[in-house]
């Protein structure tokens, strides 16, 4: 069974502070990995995938198979970033089922 | 063009009851997928379908939960005998499923149904 695990429901940071959101994963396989974002009154959308390899509003994630973990990182945090951050696993290859992790509240205090 | 749209966005309903939840996808998408997400949980996946057809219902959690798709287009999420525990947003989400690709989904606002 494939299961993604976000060990903070809350994470609060200054401005200008580095950031970095954890997230783990199991799956007997290749998976597919994002990291979606809700800002508030707002409806959940794509931040990254892992397979793009590219920085999104500053933020960065990187697969690291190893450690079965996808950390989401931006090195100074901004206001706007203020959001509930949920990290999803899919199986590679086209399959469409997401799986998405329980979510963590980024909370940048100016 | 226009988003993903859902209607109701909230539905209070009574327990034993029957309720039906509309997803209006964006044109062209082929894609169509409904999530449940309760309080303090991240979307957990329900069914997907491409084009009329449900790809992959295994996450329907029993069968008093069904989804159609008849023209391939709009869905409607279906629940009979409606139990507390059903409370939740419900999510729908479509894509333009290009083949052998994941492809971005696109959320709707949700649907927030209270069963009382």
């Amino acid at each position: 069974a494939q299961r993604v695990t976000q060990p903070e429901k809350l994470l609060s940071v200054f401005k200008g502070a580095p950031v970095e959101l954890k997230c783990n994963y199991s799956y007997s396989g290749s998976p597919e990995l994002f990291w979606y974002v809700q800002y508030s009154r707002q409806r959940l959308q794509l931040l990254l995938r892992h397979i793009s390899r590219e920085s999104i509003k500053g933020f960065t994630a990187d697969l690291n198979k190893g450690e079965t973990s996808f950390h989401l990182k931006k090195p100074f945090a901004q206001e706007e970033d203020s959001a509930m951050y949920y990290c999803a696993l899919s199986k590679s290859g086209g399959y469409q089922k997401v799986t998405f992790g329980t979510g963590t509240k980024l909370q940048v205090i100016p | 063009g226009a988003g993903v749209s859902q209607t109701p966005s909230n539905k209070v309903t009574e327990k034993g009851k029957y309720v039906e939840l509309r997803c209006d996808p964006i044109s062209g998408h082929t894609a169509l997928y409904w999530y449940r997400q309760s309080l303090g949980q991240g979307p957990e996946f329900l069914i997907y379908f491409q084009g009329t057809g449900a790809a992959d219902d295994s996450g329907l959690p029993n069968d008093r939960f069904f989804a159609v798709r008849p023209e391939g287009s709009v869905s409607t999420l279906k629940i009979q005998r409606t139990e507390r525990g059903d409370s939740a947003v419900y999510l729908c989400a479509s894509s333009l499923r290009l083949a052998g690709n994941i492809d971005e989904q696109f959320f709707g606002p949700g649907t927030r149904l209270t069963v009382l």
